[in-house]
This record gives C-alpha cells, sequence and structure tokens, in this order.
C-alpha cells in the first residue's frame, strides 16, 4: 500500500536544536501539507508545497522552512527549537487539483 | 485565516444513541469540505468530502449534510457504537489545495 509514509516516527531533541522530519506522499500525489497538532487541539496548518515550491504558509515563524523534491517527497525543519515545539507533525499528501488530504501516521517530536 | 468551529468539543453517549455534530465555517469563496475520522494512535482517516449546497453523504451509520450559504455541516451518526469512538474533524477548503481544520469534536461511546 503505496500510503503516506512519515520519519522518524519519534524524536526527542534539546532546545535550540534543529531538527528535520521527512515524508513521502501517498503514490499519485503531488502535494505535501505539514500540519502541527498540539495536545488538544485540532492540526494547524504550517504549510503546502507543490512544484517543488511553497504555496502556502499558516502563521508559524521563519524557524520551520521545508522543501519539496523532484519525487514529491517533503522535509520539515525546525530550528532553534522550543519547548513549544512539542507536538504531533503531520503529513498530508493531496492531488493539487482534487484536493482531499491522505495523512501519515505522524512524528511525535518531543522537545527538552 | 479561515475561522473553523466544531461543536460541541466533546461528546459521551451510550451505546445504541444517535448522535450529531456541527462545522461551522465562513460561507465564502467555500470550495469543498472534508470530513476526517482520527481514531487514537491512527492516522486521520478520510469519511467524506462534500462540494455542493444541500449535499449529503452517507457512509453506513455515518451521513453528513452541507450548507455552503449558510456556512455549516452536520456529521450524523446512527445508532452509535464504541467503535465510533474518534475526534470527528472537518475541514473546509476556499480553494483547491489547503485544508483549515477545526479543533474536532471528540466522541465517547459507552457499551
Amino acid at each position: 500500500d503505496a500510503g503516506v509514509t512519515q520519519s522518524p516516527t519519534h524524536l526527542i531533541k534539546t532546545r535550540g536544536q534543529q531538527v528535520t522530519l521527512r515524508c513521502s506522499p501517498k503514490s499519485g500525489h503531488d502535494t505535501v501539507s505539514w500540519y502541527q497538532q498540539a495536545l488538544g487541539q485540532g492540526p494547524q496548518f504550517i504549510f503546502q508545497y507543490y512544484e517543488e515550491e511553497e504555496r502556502q504558509r499558516g502563521n508559524f515563524p521563519d524557524r520551520f522552512s521545508g522543501h519539496q523534491f523532484p519525487n514529491y517527497s517533503s522535509e520539515l525543519n525546525v530550528n532553534a527549537l522550543l519547548l513549544g515545539d512539542s507536538a504531533l507533525y503531520l503529513c498530508a499528501s493531496s492531488s493539487w487539483a482534487h484536493g482531499g488530504y491522505t495523512f501519515g501516521s505522524g512524528t511525535r517530536l518531543t522537545v527538552v | 485565516i479561515l475561522n473553523v468551529e466544531q461543536s460541541p468539543q466533546s461528546l459521551h453517549v451510550q451505546e445504541g444513541d444517535s448522535t450529531n455534530f456541527t462545522c461551522s465555517f465562513p460561507s465564502s469563496n467555500f470550495y469543498a469540505l472534508h470530513w476526517y475520522r482520527w481514531e487514537t494512535a491512527k492516522s486521520p482517516e478520510a469519511l467524506f468530502v462534500m462540494t455542493l449546497n444541500g449535499d449529503e453523504k452517507k457512509k453506513g451509520r455515518i451521513s453528513a449534510t452541507l450548507n455552503t450559504k449558510e456556512g455549516y455541516s452536520y456529521l450524523y451518526i446512527k445508532g452509535s457504537q464504541p467503535e465510533d469512538s474518534a475526534t470527528y474533524l472537518c475541514a473546509p477548503n476556499t480553494n483547491a489545495g489547503k485544508s483549515t481544520f477545526g479543533d474536532g469534536t471528540t466522541l465517547t461511546v459507552k457499551p
């Protein structure tokens, strides 16, 4: 099953460090969106990549950056980690033309 | 930023009860609305995508309606079962790409 895969599944980092999360989209999807889900809240939109460009961005600081590769996979980078960055990071892939997300299982980031 | 509100925030029902919850969103520039079910320790799973005013979708005991003019969608579960326990998220789109999620309604069905 060529669903959305995210790596790693869990990660523990220290304040001030940098982290890279990875996502491979579902086969046939060309768009990758990243969401942050804090405890008790719905997913908050970070940004979206299509055709290797950031197309839309939510209300997140520049410490959050990303990249999309020619094979449609994507990375989320967070610099200068804060305790408040501890959350579940979800990657969702979709077709730019049709919308509708397929989610990965997420990466649980803990900043200590 | 699209303001999406879901209510209630949480709901506890007995097995066999029917239940419904609401998703409210700005009615301007509507493109589509997605409902997802998110079970603990799993990824959100797509339930419905709705695009037209008056749309009704059904999947087993779960159904949804859409009113794009007034900006709301209802999700109904008939005869709730313990396996229906999950967080239900709605996500309207104002364009083809990005979904904005509500905080969800967490449903707990007691046997």
